[in-house]
């Protein structure tokens, strides 16, 4: 079965430094791995994904993310930590086994950024 | 922003009674989810539907019931409400995409605001 662990619960960083938030990931098929963003009182937003092409990653608003399958590994990654950064962060892994493509979520990484 | 609502955004109700959510979609996507968040969990399916009269249940299914009448309405009740039932409910779509050299798959999922149910 597929399932997915966020190595940190919460993550605190100063405006300026980098942003690393940990996932690994289990999955017995090739699997897709997304990571989504919720700031708060909000929906989710995706943030990235991968599916099978290049290992790295870009996303939305500076982020990336690399593929590493000997690590099984799929960790976020910002250069630089904005204040608008501060928000709840999602690993969420999908390896359409029976074609359901049901994914499963992590539970969540807050990300705090101090001034 | 992908053309999901969900209503109400909050409801305030008492133990045993019915309450039944609404997602609604603009985007003609082909599934729908809906999902509870509580603090320490993450998300946790509830159930999804896979077509208009097809769903199938999630990992919190039990004391949850769903209905697909038509591509762009998902509801979600709950036959008779429980204080463990107090969370953030939220509604996601998706639909299926190609990619060169790999079959149909549907992976991104589109999420709706998010439904705040507070049962006393």
């Amino acid at each position: 079965a597929q399932s997915v662990t966020q190595l940190d619960s919460h993550v605190s960083v100063s405006e300026g430094t980098p942003v690393l938030l940990r996932c690994n990931y289990s999955s017995s098929y090739s699997p897709s791995l997304f990571w989504y963003v919720q700031h708060p009182n909000k929906g989710l937003q995706l943030l990235l994904k991968y599916t099978s092409a290049a290992t790295l990653v870009k996303g939305i608003n500076g982020f990336e993310a690399e593929f590493k399958k000997s690590e099984t590994s799929f960790h976020l990654t910002k250069p630089s930590a904005h204040m608008s950064d501060a928000a709840e962060y999602f690993c969420v892994v999908s390896d359409g086994r029976g074609g359901s493509y049901i994914p499963t979520f992590g539970r969540g990484t807050s990300l705090i950024v101090h001034p | 922003d992908a053309g999901i609502t969900q209503s109400p955004r909050h409801k305030v109700t008492e133990t045993g009674t019915p309450v039944t959510l609404r997602c609604h979609q603009t985007e003609n996507h082909r599934y729908m989810y809906w999902y509870r968040q509580d603090p320490g969990h993450g998300l946790r399916l509830i159930h999804y539907s896979y077509g208009v009269k097809d769903t199938d249940k999630g990992e919190v299914s039990d004391g949850y019931s769903v209905s697909r009448s038509k591509t762009e309405d998902f509801l979600l009740t709950l036959e008779s409400a429980t204080s463990s039932q107090t969370s953030v409910y939220f509604c996601a779509i998706s639909d299926d995409e190609r990619t060169s050299g790999y079959p149909i798959r549907k992976e991104t999922q589109y999420f709706g605001p998010g439904t705040r149910l507070l049962v006393l």
